[in-house]
């Protein structure tokens, strides 16, 4: 069965600074991966994905993400954080077997200090 | 334009009462999905449609879960004789279907309460 990992639960930054959220894995096949962000008060949207190609995925809002698969992780980075990123984020895998289903992390709540 | 809709956004039930979640996904999705989320907890899968087909319904909790999806459009998802531990927010989504890149989009959910 596949598994997720979120090791912050809640992470308080300034603005401006760079943000690192991390997110590993348990999976032995071939994986799908994705975060997905929850702003106050809004629904699950997605920030980024990665299945296949350049291991550094670019999202939306300045976000990337780096697929390490020798460490099954896929750590989310912002180089310089806003306030408007005040949210709860979350880390989520699926298999190339079986349908498209999600297994999400438990998340992991950022606060932005203006 | 529209995305997924859920109703009723919030539901306070006793224990031992029935309730129906209603999910409308995105017109033309043919991938259906509902997520349990727990205080403090990710979602949890409970269900899959693909049309009026549950192909997996692995995460339902227990047999008072039923979910259904006749027309291959709108969605129900129905808790018989409610507990206290049923108390969380239930989250539908929906995708084109096909590929498991795909992104799934999710309603706002519906918050039960069981007192």
């Amino acid at each position: 069965a596949q598994s997720v990992s979120q090791h912050n639960h809640h992470v308080i930054l300034s603005e401006a600074a760079s943000l690192e959220l991390g997110c590993n894995y348990s999976y032995g096949g071939t994986v799908n991966l994705f975060w997905y962000v929850q702003y106050p008060g809004q629904h699950l949207q997605l920030l980024l994905k990665y299945f296949s190609g350049d291991p550094l995925v670019k999202g939306i809002k300045g976000f990337e993400a780096e697929f390490i698969k020798s460490k099954f992780s896929f750590n989310l980075r912002k180089p310089s954080v806003q306030w408007s990123d005040t949210a709860e984020y979350f880390c989520a895998v699926n298999s190339n077997f079986g349908n498209e289903k999600l297994t999400f992390g438990t998340g992991t709540r950022l606060t932005i200090i203006p | 334009g529209a995305g997924v809709s859920q109703s009723p956004r919030y539901k306070v039930a006793k224990r031992g009462q029935d309730v129906a979640l209603r999910c409308d996904p995105i017109s033309g999705h043919v991938s259906l999905f509902w997520y349990q989320q727990a205080l403090g907890q990710g979602p949890e899968f409970l269900t899959y449609f693909q049309n009026e087909a549950q192909l997996d319904k692995s995460g339902l909790p227990s047999d008072r879960f039923f979910a259904e999806r006749p027309e291959g459009s709108v969605s129900t998802l129905k808790i018989q004789r409610t507990q206290q531990e049923d108390s969380a927010v239930y989250l539908c989504a929906s995708s084109f279907g096909g590929a498991r890149s795909y992104e799934q989009y999710f309603g706002p959910g519906t918050r039960l309460t069981v007192t």
